[in-house]
């Protein structure tokens, strides 16, 4: 069945750096965008940041923006997320999600939603 | 950046109730919309995708409507496993930022 596994989250001080994985399975996954997607605690989802289905585009919020880099090996199915310069407000439960692309049929145009999601990994900042 | 606004942030309802909760837009996004359910210590759950598109597997009492700036999502008849968090979500930005709203928490009348 289609699943996706995260993995890698844990205490982490602030400052530090931390890699997460996301295992995909079921579905061809070099052929799906992906995403991860975080929920403080408590909190409402955030969007983190999008990867393109061969890694040609990336887009990131503007809160992670030059700290988190998103990237995928197609050859292993995995997504991965590395967050560098962690601070107390990045932690949060940690999901990713494939990206489902629909085409508009009137004006061409794609449109995204988030059909397939993991089980999420806690990443928690603390000294 | 497109913001995103929901109404109510909380309802109480019971079982057999139509519900339904707002979506707002900063500015107009078109049909690029969607939903989704999550129940406590779950993932998210997709439910209309492109403001109207009911995902598929989605029970047909739920229906979206809307395009612009003002969307709703209606559960026509509320079952007990209905009782969820519903966050709304815009993919209309270029470059791409797809902003989620604050949320709407369904619970037990």
């Amino acid at each position: 069945q289609v699943q996706l596994v995260e993995s890698g989250g844990g205490v982490v001080q602030p400052g530090r750096s931390l890699r997460l994985s996301c295992a995909a399975s079921g579905f061809t996954f070099s052929s799906y965008g992906m995403h991860w997607v975080r929920q403080a605690p408590g909190k409402g989802l955030e969007w983190v940041a999008v990867i393109w289905y061969d890694g040609s585009n990336k887009y990131y919020a503007d809160s992670v923006k030059g700290r988190f880099t998103i990237s995928r090996d197609n050859s292993k199915n995995t997504l991965y997320l590395q967050m560098n310069s962690l601070r107390a407000e990045d932690t949060a439960v940690y999901y990713c999600a494939r990206d489902q692309t629909q085409w508009d049929i009137l004006t061409g145009s794609p449109t995204h939603s988030m059909d397939v999601w993991g089980q999420g990994t806690t990443v928690t900042v603390s000294s | 950046d497109i913001q995103m606004t929901q109404s109510p942030s909380s309802l109480s309802a019971s079982v057999g109730d139509r519900v339904t909760i707002t979506c707002r837009a900063s500015q107009s996004i078109s049909s690029y919309l969607n939903w989704y359910q999550q129940k406590p210590g779950k993932a998210p759950k997709l439910l209309i995708y492109a403001a109207s598109s009911l995902q598929s597997g989605v029970p047909s009492r739920f229906s979206g409507s809307g395009s612009g700036t003002d969307f709703t999502l209606t559960i026509s008849s509320l079952q007990p496993e209905d009782f969820a968090t519903y966050y709304c979500q815009q993919s209309y930005s270029t470059p791409p930022i797809f902003t989620f709203g604050p949320g709407t928490k369904v619970d037990i009348k």
